[in-house]
């Protein structure tokens, strides 16, 4: 069974602080790599993909991508409270491409 | 541009049960993919259709079952329902069922309840 792991949290931070959510995946073959968002009761969102080894920003998300080590990150920073959701992580199998998600990471920012 | 829509909003059905939802894809989208999410727990992966096929399929038994239609619209069935079918059931759409770099576009999902 191909595995994306997540720490399920609760992660808070404080309002302006830089949140670190942190993924791993078991299929060394993976090419592509996704950040989910979803607020309580809603669906996901897609807020950042990456591919290439190294940093990918966009506005105040980065996304960090070491395939050597099979480990996905997302650094958000100035924290705001409206960033308080689930942050789910995927890959996809680059045998079948369906899409795997982690269970997600639920982040609270604290005002 | 329409974004994934999906129907209904919320179902309650009874054990034993069959029920049938709905999903038309994003504008320009072919390849429709459905999800399971458990409360607390990530999207699992049900079937993905494609060329009006189904071309992928996650660990689920054989009362789920799906359609594509010539739309590229697509209908997840589940017969025989079980409490634990209960949970929120994505339909999520991208273009072309091998561009391993194309993302998921994601309805606002139905909500099952089983009782």
């Amino acid at each position: 069974q191909k595995e994306v792991e997540q720490n399920s949290g609760p992660l808070s931070v404080p309002e302006g602080a830089i949140a670190s959510l942190n993924c791993t995946y078991s299929d060394r073959g993976s090419q592509s790599f996704f950040w989910y968002r979803q607020y309580s009761g809603k669906s996901p969102e897609l807020i950042m993909f990456i591919y290439s080894n190294g940093d990918k920003e966009d506005g105040r998300f980065t996304a960090q991508l070491n395939k050597a080590s099979q480990y996905v990150s997302l650094l958000i920073r100035d924290s705001q409270p409206s960033d308080s959701a689930t942050y789910l992580c995927a890959v996809k199998d680059p045998n079948n491409n369906d899409m795997r998600f982690g269970a997600g990471t639920r982040l609270t920012v604290k005002p | 541009d329409a974004g994934v829509t999906q129907s209904p909003t919320h179902l309650i059905k009874t054990r034993g049960q069959q029920v049938t939802l709905r999903c038309s894809p994003k504008s320009g989208h072919d390849t429709v993919s459905w999800y399971q999410q458990a409360l607390g727990q990530g999207p699992q992966f049900i079937f993905q259709y494609y060329e009006e096929e189904e071309r992928q399929r996650g660990n689920f038994p054989d009362r789920f079952s799906g359609h594509q239609f010539p739309n590229y619209s697509s209908e997840l069935n589940v017969n025989a329902l079980l409490l634990g079918d209960s949970a929120l059931y994505l339909c999520a759409s991208s273009l072309g069922d091998r561009d391993v770099y194309s993302p998921l576009h994601f309805g606002n999902g139905t909500r099952l309840t089983v009782t």
